[in-house]
């Protein structure tokens, strides 16, 4: 029952933005989107998360289309250390439990 | 500050078998949910514990079962292992409530099932 829509994979030149877009056409009006990545056999790491407007940390910066239904993690300066499966979900809340659904998301890899 | 920890990090068992995972929250976490990830999926959402309590569950069978202690560490148990019980069973933990926190993620435990 993922909610999210990734490409499968992208590529992207060390020192460049890395730009990776999310379809969430279903996501529901109190439905959290949050960005994970995962490098190989590790834990996902939390990156961000959003509910309408932009948000921007020390790791990247998440753009929300008003409508919703799309976003884009904005890695600004991309690294080798980059490279990595990245998840973007929706954080579905019932009876005040949380739970992730992750999608196949998308590899991205970090060309020197 | 420890993160979540999970043991053992990497176990074979045979098909029949029965297998207990164990996970420790981060420090000042009471919620603990389990996932699932298969080579080349992402993670599947098993159940998640509060209180001491199972409060939700995603699609698995009874066969997946759990607990969390008064310290808010929890076991993950699988009876009658299957192969495609072959995985990596991810444990997270979390602040319960409608806040905005993020999941915090351990290493995971990689099971092999023979």
């Amino acid at each position: 029952d993922a909610k999210t829509t990734q490409p499968p994979s992208m590529d992207c030149a060390e020192g460049r933005a890395a730009n990776l877009p999310c379809n969430h056409s279903t996501i529901s009006g109190n439905e959290y989107v949050y960005w994970y990545r995962q490098i190989h056999s590790q834990g996902p790491q939390y990156i961000i998360h959003g509910l309408k407007n932009n948000e921007t940390n020390e790791m990247a910066s998440l753009i929300i289309t008003e409508d919703r239904k799309s976003s884009t993690l904005i890695l600004p300066h991309a690294t080798l250390r980059d490279t990595a499966v990245y998840y973007c979900i929706v954080r579905v809340l019932i009876q005040g439990a949380q739970k992730l659904v992750f999608g196949q998301g998308t590899r991205l890899t970090i060309n020197p | 500050d420890a993160g979540v920890t999970q043991s053992p990090t990497h176990l074979i068992k045979t098909r029949g078998q029965q297998v207990t995972l164990r996970c420790s929250p981060k420090s000042g976490h009471d919620t603990v949910s389990w996932y699932q990830q298969a080579l080349g999926q992402g993670p599947q959402f098993i159940f998640q514990y509060y209180e001491e309590e199972e409060r939700q569950r995603g699609n698995f069978p009874d066969r997946f079962s759990g607990h969390q202690f008064p310290n808010y560490s929890s076991e993950l148990n699988v009876n009658a292992l299957l192969l495609g019980d072959s995985a990596l069973y991810l444990c997270a933990s979390s602040l319960l409530g409608p806040g905005t926190g993020e999941l915090f993620f351990g290493e995971g435990s990689r099971l092999t099932v023979l």
